[in-house]
C-alpha cells in the first residue's frame, strides 16, 4: 500500500534555528516525492521535489530535502528558520504519470522569537 | 500566475441541505481539477479527479452520488455536498492543473486555499 508517513505533528523551533522535518513513505513503484507547505487561508505551495538525479534538492525559500532510498525517506531541512516560515508541511508522493498525490498528515510549523 | 481560488472559505449549513463548492482556476486553463478531503490532523485524501466536459473519476469508497462534480468550463469545477449529514463535515480543497502542462505531470497541481464544511 502507499502511505507517507511524517511522524511529527507539532516542531517548534527558535527563529534562527536549523529545520528538520521527517517523511518516511512507502510505494511499490519508483517514488516521485514532493514538500508542500500551506499557510493559514492559502493554497499548498510546492516547496521542491524529487524525481531522479541527485538525490539532494533545492527548493525555494531556502529550503532542501535529500531523498534516502535505504531509509525511505524524504527529509526537508533549512540552516536557518524565519518567522515566516511558520504553517504546516506536508510530504507527497505520486507516479510519474498519473494524478494521484499520496500525503502525509501534515507537521505543523511553529517559530519562536 | 496559477492561481486557484474556492467559494466559499467556510460554510456552515444544516443537516439534510446541499451545499456547493466552486473551484476556480483564475489566470489559467485547467483541463484537470482534483478534489481532496481533508480531516483533522489526517492526510489529504483525493477524492474525485475531474476533466472539463465528461464525468469525474471518483476514488474507491467515495460515493459518486453523495459528492456531486462539475467541470463544466476550463475554469471552473464545482463541487456538490448532497444532503450533507454531519459526517461530511471537513475541510475540501481542490487543485487544478493547467492545459498547456505535460500530460501527466504529477507536479503541475495548483491548489486551492480550501473550504470549511460544518454540517450541524
Amino acid at each position: 500500500a502507499q502511505s507517507v508517513t511524517q511522524p511529527d505533528i507539532h516542531i517548534t523551533v527558535s527563529e534562527g534555528a536549523s529545520l528538520e522535518l521527517r517523511c518516511n513513505y512507502s510505494y511499490g513503484a519508483t517514488p516521485y516525492l514532493f514538500w508542500y507547505v500551506q499557510s493559514p487561508g492559502q493554497g499548498l505551495q510546492l516547496l521542491l521535489k524529487y524525481f531522479s538525479g541527485d538525490t539532494l534538492v533545492q527548493g525555494i525559500k531556502g529550503f532542501e530535502a535529500e531523498f534516502k532510498r535505504s531509509q525511505s525517506s524524504f527529509n526537508l531541512r533549512k540552516p536557518s528558520v524565519h518567522w515566516s516560515d511558520a504553517a504546516e508541511y506536508f510530504c507527497a508522493v505520486g507516479p510519474k504519470y498519473g494524478n494521484k498525490l499520496v500525503f502525509g498528515a501534515g507537521t505543523i510549523l511553529r517559530v519562536k522569537s | 500566475g496559477a492561481v486557484v481560488s474556492q467559494h466559499p472559505s467556510r460554510v456552515i449549513c444544516k443537516s439534510g441541505t446541499s451545499v456547493k463548492i466552486e473551484c476556480r482556476s483564475l489566470d489559467f486553463q485547467a483541463t484537470t481539477m482534483f478534489w481532496y478531503r481533508q480531516f483533522p490532523k489526517q492526510s489529504l485524501m483525493l477524492m474525485a479527479t475531474s476533466n472539463e466536459g465528461s464525468k469525474a473519476t471518483y476514488e474507491q469508497g467515495v460515493e459518486k452520488d453523495k459528492f456531486l462534480i462539475n467541470h463544466a468550463s476550463l475554469t471552473l469545477s464545482t463541487l456538490t455536498v448532497t444532503s450533507a449529514h454531519p459526517e461530511d463535515s471537513s475541510f475540501y480543497i481542490c487543485s487544478a492543473r493547467g492545459a498547456g502542462d505535460y500530460i501527466s505531470s504529477t507536479d503541475t497541481q495548483y491548489f486551492g486555499p480550501g473550504t470549511r464544511l460544518t454540517v450541524l
